[in-house]
């Protein structure tokens, strides 16, 4: 059985202060592995999605990496707009979407 | 409009009634699907739907039914829910299974 298990649970950082949100997975036959940003109230708006280990994706101030075990979520210099859930899933060879539980990101001024 | 859209987009109703969530994508894509989420847990797939047809139930109780008439608009009909049922359902839709776009969801609260 997929499973994807996000770290950490919550994540308070100060505008500017970098960091990384964690996903670590285990699938079988990984076809894609996907970044999401959840708003309160609101579905979940794709960010990124990911194929292979060592590939990299940005957007703004976020990057993803990924590799054979794990993603990271790299936040650059966050603004308080960045505040939000960000939610990880991936597919594999069952071609079903298996989500974490989210870390969720605030950013203070 | 644009992207997927869901309504209602609140929802009260007791463990007797019957209601239906409606979800409308403008996407043009192939499949359609039913989300759960609650909080503290992932989201949780209910149902999937390739080319109108049903490919996937997973494990859902029969208060739930879903309905897919076409390509673009999928139903959830409601009855003799459950309180543990409220949450906030979520439509999504993707072409041939790739990134799925998800709607603003509907939070469904069962007195």
């Amino acid at each position: 059985e997929d499973q994807v298990t996000q770290s950490p649970e919550a994540l308070r950082l100060q505008e500017g202060e970098s960091s990384s949100l964690n996903c670590s997975y285990t699938v079988s036959g990984l076809r894609g592995l996907f970044w999401y940003r959840q708003d309160p109230g609101k579905g979940p708006e794709f960010l990124f999605t990911l194929y292979s280990a060592g590939e990299e994706k940005e957007k703004e101030r976020l990057k993803a990496t990924l590799t054979k075990k794990e993603s990271f979520l790299h936040i650059t210099a966050p603004k308080p707009e960045d505040s939000a859930t960000y939610l990880c899933a991936v597919t594999g060879t069952a071609s079903k979407l298996t989500f974490g539980t989210g870390t969720r990101l605030q950013v203070t001024l | 409009e644009t992207g997927v859209t869901q309504t209602p987009r609140h929802l009260v109703m007791g463990m007797t009634n019957k209601k239906s969530l409606k979800c409308e994508q403008h996407l043009g894509h192939n499949a359609m699907y039913w989300y759960k989420q609650s909080a503290k847990k992932p989201l949780e797939l209910m149902f999937v739907y390739n080319f109108k047809e049903q490919t996937e139930n997973n494990s859902v109780p029969s208060r739930f039914s879903p309905e897919c008439p076409n390509s673009s608009h999928l139903f959830l009909h409601l009855h003799t829910l459950q309180p543990e049922d409220s949450a906030l359902y979520l439509c999504a839709s993707s072409f041939e299974g790739d990134r799925q776009f998800f709607g603003p969801g509907t939070r469904l609260t069962v007195l």
